[in-house]
């Protein structure tokens, strides 16, 4: 069963750079056809795409963040990651990763439990 | 951009009753759009994608229809469980984008 488990810093300075990891585990992200995601929740509002990688490793980025964030992945340790630059008060959300592939139509499944960032000095 | 737009934002409903909620993409997607449900405090979950294909573990009770730019999710006898919030979310293309969400709540 694929499972993803998020990691980062819960509390991130204003001007800094965010760096959140996704672990997989039941599947590998260098095979099939898959992208793998970061999404994002702040307080009380609705989701937002950030950046996906394609298993084979290229990447697509919302133009909301394409100037600052970079996803990448580490396919010894079955990881991706986020890079997110020149943080605000406004980067302040849950951020989730999670999987898009054929099994679920191109939906976002199954999705990681989410990481709470908090952006405060 | 393709921008997903949700309606209601807000809907009360009874246990028992029919519920439909409906999203609109800005362009044609085919069938390219996914429903999820999120309760406070935990990550979405995907009931539909490919418009109208359930979940496996998803009851039944749930449905959804549509193509090209109108889709429809429709809770066929809702059960306390399904007082949530719903979001639909466009896989034509990049960028993925998400409705704003509809609040489902108790009347």
């Amino acid at each position: 069963q694929l499972q993803l488990q998020e990691s980062g810093p819960g509390l991130v300075k204003p001007s800094e750079t965010l760096s959140l990891t996704c672990t997989v585990s039941g599947g590998s992200i260098s095979s099939g056809d898959y992208y793998w995601a970061w999404i994002r929740q702040s307080p009380g509002n609705g989701l937002e795409w950030i950046a996906s990688v394609y298993s084979g490793g290229s990447a697509n980025y919302s133009p909301s963040f394409q100037s600052r964030v970079t996803i990448s992945r580490d396919t010894s340790k079955n990881q991706f990651s986020l890079r997110l630059t020149s943080i605000t008060a406004a980067d302040t959300a849950v951020y989730y990763c999670s999987r898009r592939g054929p099994e679920s139509g191109y939906g976002l499944a199954p999705w990681g439990q989410g990481t709470l960032v908090t952006v405060s000095s | 951009d393709i921008q997903m737009t949700q309606s209601p934002s807000s809907v009360s409903a009874s246990v028992g009753d029919r519920v439909t909620i409906t999203c609109r993409a800005s362009q044609g997607i085919s069938k390219w759009l996914a429903w999820f449900q999120q309760k406070p405090g935990k990550a979405p979950k995907l009931l539909i994608s490919a418009a109208s294909n359930l979940q496996s573990g998803v009851p039944s009770r749930f449905s959804g229809s549509g193509s090209g730019t109108d889709f429809t999710l429709t809770i066929s006898s809702l059960q306390p469980e399904d007082f949530a919030t719903y979001y639909c979310q466009q896989a034509s293309r990049f960028p993925i984008t998400f409705g704003q969400g509809t609040r489902l709540e108790i009347k």
